[in-house]
């Protein structure tokens, strides 16, 4: 069975304090791990999907990067409007199997960050 | 781009009475849509899985003829809640994918159904 763990579940920063969250999962055969943002009463807005090993993408503060058993998204200098839940989920590679396609997500990470 | 609709944004409905839920895509066809529940504080866990013409593929534990699902284009999808209790209370979340599934899926805004 698919599993994602999503750490810490809550963190607060300060204003321009960098830090890092961190998703590990276990899945059989790893098609994509994606993040996601969502804000309260919001569906989750889309902003990664990581598809190997060693892989990196950068969207404005946020960076995410893939190990064969974890990701990370990085967040370099927030602001007090990235504060969100952020969301982590796998895909496996079953091609063709029933619910293909189908997210598993981790439990969140809830970010809030102070001015 | 890639923007996913849901109607109503929320609904409250007394108890036995049915609710439809409808998911659209607005700038690209979805030939895979998926329908999850989001209890409070807890993640997305998916129900069912929607493909055009043909049956949805429901998650263990999901009862399939009380949330009825009709993928009858590639732009829509709904979920009907049927014979709706206080206990089916929670927020629908859809999604599409621009191809078979196996991409980016893009998340509709959310529906908050509260059963009375």
């Amino acid at each position: 069975e698919d599993q994602v763990t999503q750490s810490p579940e809550a963190l607060r920063l300060q204003e321009g304090e960098s830090s890092s969250l961190n998703c590990s999962y276990t899945v059989s055969g790893l098609r994509g791990l994606f993040w996601y943002r969502q804000d309260p009463g919001k569906g989750p807005e889309f902003l990664f999907t990581l598809y190997s090993a060693g892989e990196e993408k950068e969207k404005e503060r946020l960076k995410a990067t893939l190990t064969k058993k974890e990701s990370f998204l990085h967040i370099t200098a927030p602001k007090p409007e990235d504060s969100a839940t952020y969301l982590c989920a796998v895909q496996a590679g079953n091609a063709g199997g029933t619910s293909y396609g189908k997210l598993t997500f981790g439990q969140g990470t809830i970010l809030t960050v102070h001015p | 781009g890639a923007v996913v609709s849901q109607h109503p944004s929320w609904v409250i409905c007394k108890s036995g009475t049915s609710v439809k839920i409808e998911c659209r895509s607005l700038d690209f066809q979805a030939t895979t849509m998926f329908w999850y529940r989001q209890f409070p504080k807890q993640s997305l866990m998916l129900m069912a899985t929607s493909n055009e013409g043909s049956k949805a593929t429901y998650e263990q534990g999901v009862e399939k003829d009380k949330f009825l699902i009709n993928h009858a284009s590639l732009t829509l999808s709904t979920l009907t809640v049927t014979s709706a209790h206080p206990e089916d209370s929670s927020f629908y979340i859809c999604s599409a994918s621009p191809g078979s599934g196996d991409r980016e899926q893009y998340f509709g805004p959310g529906t908050r159904l509260t059963v009375t």
